[in-house]
């Protein structure tokens, strides 16, 4: 069993829709965890953490942790075209993160 | 532009050859990091640096591959012998304090031939 799972999609949904991406891990001493936006052939970019159970949320993205179940999710809310990448989960303890696979979203204008 | 910067963007290599990437880190951040990510995969870990000093390498990280961050601020990752699996987009990121807030740069894309 890997220590992240993340269903690699690909996702693909209409403009303006609510977008749910998920990840579960499966390592106890995970603490942080993140969620990293990349585009075709560009580096990974730091879309939002959190380090506890519950949400965060961030303009029209929304972050939930649970650490009962080791699930988290990103939901995005009308969603826009020029959110159309790749979305990466992350995690880790105190130093190195680990990451799933990606899931490859496409929003249709 | 205060972000990671890596060098070159693209590498090209023949097999058997040797390669060397830079990274240069947000300035003033203690900690660097090297990721290997090949395609549809997320990045993997390949060892990191707080300072100078190299704390962890991962088993991915053969005996061809060395890193070295002198005087704690730049890094460079060198690949001897290039294999074909060797391709891949290397990434480096930068840590201030937080491991929760690491800023990747645009990675250097390796194809060996």
């Amino acid at each position: 069993q890997k220590e992240v799972e993340q269903d690699p999609g690909p996702l693909s949904v209409p403009e303006g829709a609510i977008v749910s991406l998920n990840c579960t891990y499966s390592n106890s001493a995970f603490q942080y965890f993140m969620w990293y936006r990349q585009y075709s052939r560009k580096g990974p970019e730091l879309l939002m953490y959190t380090y506890s159970s519950g949400n965060k949320e961030d303009g029209r993205f929304t972050a939930q942790v649970d650490k009962s179940s080791k699930y988290i999710s990103l939901f995005i809310r009308d969603s826009q075209p020029s959110d159309s990448a790749t979305y990466l989960c992350a995690m880790g303890g105190s130093e190195k993160l680990v990451f799933g696979k990606g899931t490859k979203l496409t929003v249709n204008p | 532009d205060t972000g990671v910067s890596q060098d070159p963007r693209h590498k090209i290599t023949k097999r058997g050859q040797n390669v060397t990437f830079r990274c240069d880190p947000i300035s003033e951040h203690n900690r660097l990091y090297w990721y290997r990510q090949t395609l549809g995969q997320g990045p993997e870990f390949l060892t990191y640096f707080q300072n100078e000093a190299q704390l962890e390498k991962s088993r991915l990280l053969s005996d061809r591959f060395s890193a070295e961050r002198p005087k704690g601020s730049f890094s460079t990752l060198e690949i001897q012998r290039t294999e074909q699996g060797d391709s891949a987009m290397y990434l480096c990121a930068s840590e201030g304090g937080h491991a929760y807030e690491q800023y990747f740069g645009p990675g250097t894309r390796l194809t060996v031939t």
